[in-house]
């Protein structure tokens, strides 16, 4: 099983909300990590977003849009970007990441479809 | 301006070697650690490596173990990345990276095929 599990795909509507879960593996607490996410264009390296370990810790990456936030589902044991007023602009391949076990570790992306 | 900037990619033949290099700007390298991280064309992202501030630890994922070696030159305000018996699946773009507070650069495509 991956340490980091994120869904393939995902489609909403333009003004609508995405969330974009980040599943830890079982037997890792979500509550112990700081979670990073990144949004990834065609052809394009990732760009940072923001980091989020709990509301009192965490970072929005320079000139990401506060429409862009980050939060946990303890209940879930994931990680939760969530997009606000979505925008054709917002399509793109978002990534977690983790610092585990002296590794970082990726989630395998999320295509997110605005239509 | 800060950024980081790669070099070195290319064709290689399978069990080859290539040297990547990362060039910093606007940034003191010697106060961070260090990261190569890939993406296979198509594919998700991967980290690779990482190296200590000051080159005394270094971490590589199972694959790459014994062939890929992370090294700086502080001075030099760069990082490498060495890669020996290059396979077809490391055919991937290379990105140089502060992930801990995240800085990349713009990556450099390493093609291994015959």
């Amino acid at each position: 099983q991956a340490v980091l599990t994120q869904p393939s795909s995902l489609s909403a509507s333009p003004g609508a909300s995405a969330s974009l879960t980040c599943t830890l593996r079982s037997g890792i607490n979500v509550g112990t990590y700081r979670i990073y996410w990144y949004q990834q264009k065609p052809g394009s390296p990732p760009q940072y977003l923001l980091k989020y370990n709990s509301d009192s810790d965490k970072q929005q990456g320079s000139g990401v849009p506060s429409r862009f936030s980050g939060s946990k589902d303890a209940s879930a044991n994931a990680g939760i970007l969530l997009i606000s007023g979505l925008q054709s602009e917002d399509e793109a391949d978002y990534y977690c990441m983790i610092w585990h076990n002296s590794a970082w570790v990726f989630g395998g992306g999320t295509k997110l479809t605005v239509l | 301006e800060v950024q980081l900037v790669e070099s070195g990619g290319g064709l290689v033949q399978p069990a080859g070697s290539l040297r990547l290099s990362c060039a910093a700007s606007g940034l003191t390298l010697s106060r961070y650690w260090m990261s190569w991280v890939r993406q296979a064309p198509g594919k998700g992202l991967e980290w690779v490596a990482t190296v200590k501030e000051d080159g005394s630890e270094r971490l590589y994922v199972d694959s790459v173990k014994g062939r890929f070696t992370i090294s700086r030159d502080n001075a030099k305000n760069s990082l490498y990345l060495q890669m020996n018996s290059l396979r077809a699946e490391d055919t991937a773009v290379y990105y140089c990276a502060r992930l801990g507070d995240p800085l990349w650069g713009q990556g450099t495509l390493v093609t291994v095929s015959s």
